[in-house]
This record gives C-alpha cells, sequence and structure tokens, in this order.
C-alpha cells in the first residue's frame, strides 16, 4: 500500500520569509498525482498545489511551489514571502486511482 | 453554488446505536470520497465512488457502509457506531480521479 511521509510535525517561520515543508512517499507506480492540502482552524480543507508525476516541471502557484523528486519519492513545498494567513495544518497526499492516502501533517506557525 | 456540503455537523451517540451522514455535492461531480480525520493523524479514506451506483472500499472501511443511489449524494453509515468511531468525517468530490478534491466542512461524530 502506498503510504506518505510527513517528518515535520511542526515548523514556524517569520513572516515574509521563506519555509520548506518535507513529504516522501512509497509506490510502485510511475504514473499518480501528489498534493499539497492547507487546513486551516476552520476545518476546510483547501487545495494549495497539485503535481503531475509525468510531469517534470515543478508546479507553481504564487508564494507556492514544489520540489518534486521523482526518483527520490519526495515532495516538498516552498513557502515565500510568509503571510499571517498562510498558518495551519499543510497535509501532503497522494493519489493514482482516487483512493488517496494523507501524511500526518506538518503544523506550520507564522510568527509575526 | 453551495459545493460540498455535509449533514449533520455535530452528533453524539450512544455504542450501539446507528446513524447516516448525508453529503451532498451541485457541481456534477463523478467522483465522491467519505475520511475521517482523527487528532495527530492526517485524513484517512473509509469509502469512494467513482460514480453513480459503484462503491469501492478505502484504507479503513470496516464498520461502515456508503451508498451512492444519486450522483449528487454520496451517504455513509454507521451500524453500530462504537467509540473507536469516535473522529471528524469529512466528504469531498472531484470530477477526475486526478484532479482536485472538494471537501465539504466536516462533522464531528462522538460515541459515548
Amino acid at each position: 500500500a502506498q503510504t506518505v511521509t510527513q517528518s515535520q510535525p511542526e515548523m514556524s517561520v517569520q513572516e515574509a520569509e521563506t519555509v520548506t515543508l518535507s513529504c516522501t512517499y512509497d509506490t510502485s507506480e510511475s504514473d499518480y498525482y501528489l498534493f499539497w492540502y492547507k487546513q486551516p482552524p476552520s476545518r476546510q480543507m483547501i487545495l494549495v498545489i497539485r503535481q503531475e508525476a509525468y510531469k517534470q516541471q515543478n508546479a507553481t502557484e504564487n508564494r507556492f511551489s514544489v520540489n518534486f523528486q521523482k526518483a527520490a519519492k519526495s515532495f516538498s513545498l516552498k513557502i515565500s514571502d510568509s503571510q499571517l494567513g498562510d498558518a495551519a495544518m499543510y497535509f501532503c497526499a497522494y493519489s493514482q486511482t482516487g483512493d488517496m492516502r494523507f501524511g500526518a501533517g506538518t503544523r506550520l506557525t507564522v510568527k509575526p | 453554488n453551495a459545493g460540498v456540503t455535509q449533514t449533520p455537523k455535530f452528533r453524539v451517540l450512544k455504542t450501539g446505536q446507528s446513524m447516516t451522514l448525508l453529503c451532498a455535492q451541485d457541481m456534477n461531480h463523478e467522483y465522491m470520497y467519505w475520511y475521517r480525520q482523527d487528532p495527530g493523524m492526517g485524513l484517512r479514506l473509509i469509502h469512494y465512488s467513482v460514480g453513480e451506483g459503484t462503491t469501492a472500499k478505502g484504507e479503513v472501511p470496516d464498520g461502515y457502509n456508503v451508498s451512492r443511489l444519486k450522483k449528487q449524494n454520496f451517504l455513509l453509515g454507521l451500524e453500530s457506531a462504537a467509540p473507536s468511531q469516535t473522529s471528524v468525517y469529512f466528504c469531498a468530490s472531484s470530477y477526475f480521479v486526478s484532479g482536485e478534491q472538494y471537501f465539504g466542512p466536516g462533522t464531528r461524530l462522538t460515541v459515548t
């Protein structure tokens, strides 16, 4: 079974600085999809960024970008110019056929 | 456009009681999902559906049943609730299996 590991239970960043959240996954498949979701205290799950495994180019969405290393099965999220509103739980997720697997999450704190 | 809605938002059950959680989406999505989220853990997939009249087991299906009689609705049933089923339950839907999943606001269920 596919597993997703987030090795950083908590991270902290100063406002306006950059932080990187780590994620590794285990799969024997070659075609799959990776996601980062954000869960603020409201509990609502919000998609941050999505990556198709067949694309070599790293996905970017405004201040959010990923470093996708397929051979290493690594999928880290970089948040640039951190804002107070970025404070939340961040979940990495893997999906191939709809059976999405989530990591345990990283709690990000943003210090003013 | 309500997106994904869940009914009820909160529920307290006694051990052995049964209940049904209702998920509804108005985006004409083919795929629908039920997850549970426990403290310190990411979301875990219970069951999912790839279309009206179809269902499939996810990572933690035991103790739950589902039905997808209409495309827009996905029901999650607990036949005999147990304290281990105390959790926050999320419903989600997506148009493609590889696409973004849109989440409902969650249902907090407590089994005493």
